[in-house]
């Protein structure tokens, strides 16, 4: 089972910061945060991920919180290409990616 | 740079048949994994190979099976197929030395009849 829980769709106005939370309430002291995108039929794509510190990347940043339960992905200016289903994954160095059934995004114009 | 590449895109099989897809993985990628994708849910992951060895398996029966080749591209065969087994096949790649981060091809759409 997903060692993450997100909420099941947002919505977002185009043009506005995107925020995507997500809770990982188990996560251990090893174990990374990844987020992936996947829009309609296509494989997922790499995000970001991160440990414990905060993370910025050309795509979004990744806010993760002082005790490591959650973590928020924020697209700072969202498109409407940027509608697509975000899964957020907790995961240990070599382990295997468990997907849960992750956050439909809709970016309204 | 050459991502990942998937054949066929699509295929059509009845049940009971055998069916192989393949996977070519990003350019200096060394390690290989095979999702299911079922509709509207999240890709369950089937198993990895690395050095031409299957190093973990998901909860899939041995109908599943695999291979990956000396050039690090990879077949995933199902047997004796089933109407449940209709799904997006994803492939993914990563080296090995270099952590987790995974890059997934665009898929193929498997329908069994």
């Amino acid at each position: 089972d997903a060692k993450t829980t997100q909420p099941t769709s947002m919505d977002c106005a185009e043009g506005r910061a995107a925020n995507l939370p997500c809770n990982h309430s188990t996560i251990s002291g090893n174990e990374y945060v990844y987020w992936y995108r996947q829009i309609h039929s296509q494989g997922p794509q790499y995000i970001i991920h991160g440990l414990k510190n905060n993370e910025t990347n050309e795509m979004a940043s990744l806010i993760i919180t002082e005790d490591r339960k959650s973590s928020t992905l924020i697209l700072p200016h969202a498109t409407l290409r940027d509608t697509a289903v975000y899964y957020c994954i907790v995961i240990d160095y070599g382990q295997n990616f468990v997907f849960g059934p992750g956050t439909r995004l809709s970016v309204l114009p | 740079d050459a991502g990942v590449t998937q054949s066929p895109t699509h295929l059509i099989k009845t049940r009971g048949q055998q069916v192989t897809l393949r996977c070519s993985p990003k350019s200096g990628h060394d390690t290989v994994s095979w999702y299911q994708q079922a509709l509207g849910q999240g890709p369950q992951f089937i198993f990895q190979y690395y050095e031409e060895e299957e190093r973990q398996r998901g909860n899939f029966p041995d109908r599943f099976s695999g291979h990956q080749f000396p050039n690090y591209s990879s077949e995933l065969n199902v047997n004796a197929l089933l109407l449940g087994d209709s799904a997006l096949y994803l492939c993914a790649s990563s080296l090995k030395a270099q952590g987790d981060e995974q890059f997934f091809g665009p898929g193929t759409r498997l329908t069994v009849l």
